[in-house]
């Protein structure tokens, strides 16, 4: 099965500054990659996601990137704020999401 | 608009005790319904998942089961519960099971004391 791999598992950023989060996937087969925001004590918002035909997309302050050569996809935010703070989770899917175990983003004002 | 609700928010039960989670779906037809469990510091782990009422598909031995008596309706139960079972829980839907977003529920904070 699907197997992701997510770093770092915590990051701290001045505000204003950039924050990368990674993540490497095992199935060649995956095909869809979403990203996913939690707040404490909430569900996962979805925040953005990629497909496997595309190399990046963006939305405002973030961004996500592909390569399905290595296998590995990261998610960009910049211009950081303080409501960035929450965990990310990356996903991967050619069948069932697997999630990665998810990266505590804390912007520092 | 879709909406997902999920309760109760919160629950603490004793060791032994059974357990019944709700989770309903409205704005859509026939989703794809899944039990995720989160435990502390760690990802979501997939429990269980269905693609249609009474289609239950397990994806690791729990002490959980669930079902589906409506198409937009998803309960996740134990008959007795264990500490091992605390964690939080969450309620998910999706419109299909491939390549699709999956929308979740607000989840439910689950102590066995």
């Amino acid at each position: 099965g699907e197997n992701v791999e997510q770093h770092p598992s915590t990051l701290s950023v001045q505000e204003g500054d950039s924050a990368v989060i990674k993540c490497t996937y095992s199935d060649s087969a995956s095909n869809y990659f979403p990203w996913y925001k939690q707040e404490l004590g909430k569900g996962p918002q979805l925040i953005i996601d990629i497909r496997s035909n595309v190399g990046e997309k963006k939305d405002q302050r973030i961004a996500v990137t592909l390569n399905k050569t290595a296998k590995h996809f990261s998610l960009h935010i910049t211009e950081t704020q303080p409501e960035d703070s929450a965990v990310y989770f990356c996903a991967a899917s050619g069948g069932q999401l697997t999630f990665g175990s998810g990266t505590q983003l804390t912007v520092l004002p | 608009s879709q909406t997902i609700h999920q309760w109760p928010a919160t629950l603490v039960q004793p060791v032994g005790s059974p357990l019944s989670l709700e989770c309903t779906v409205e704005g859509t037809s026939n989703p794809n319904l899944y039990w995720y469990r989160q435990a502390a510091g760690r990802g979501l782990q997939l429990l269980f998942y269905s693609v249609g009422i009474g289609q239950i598909s397990s994806e690791v031995p729990q002490n959980l089961s669930a079902s589906r008596p409506q198409d937009r309706q998803f309960i996740l139960s134990s008959k007795k519960l264990l500490l091992s079972d605390s964690g939080f829980y969450l309620c998910a839907w999706s419109l299909g099971q491939i390549n699709t977003e999956a929308f979740f529920g607000q989840g439910t904070r689950l102590t066995v004391v």
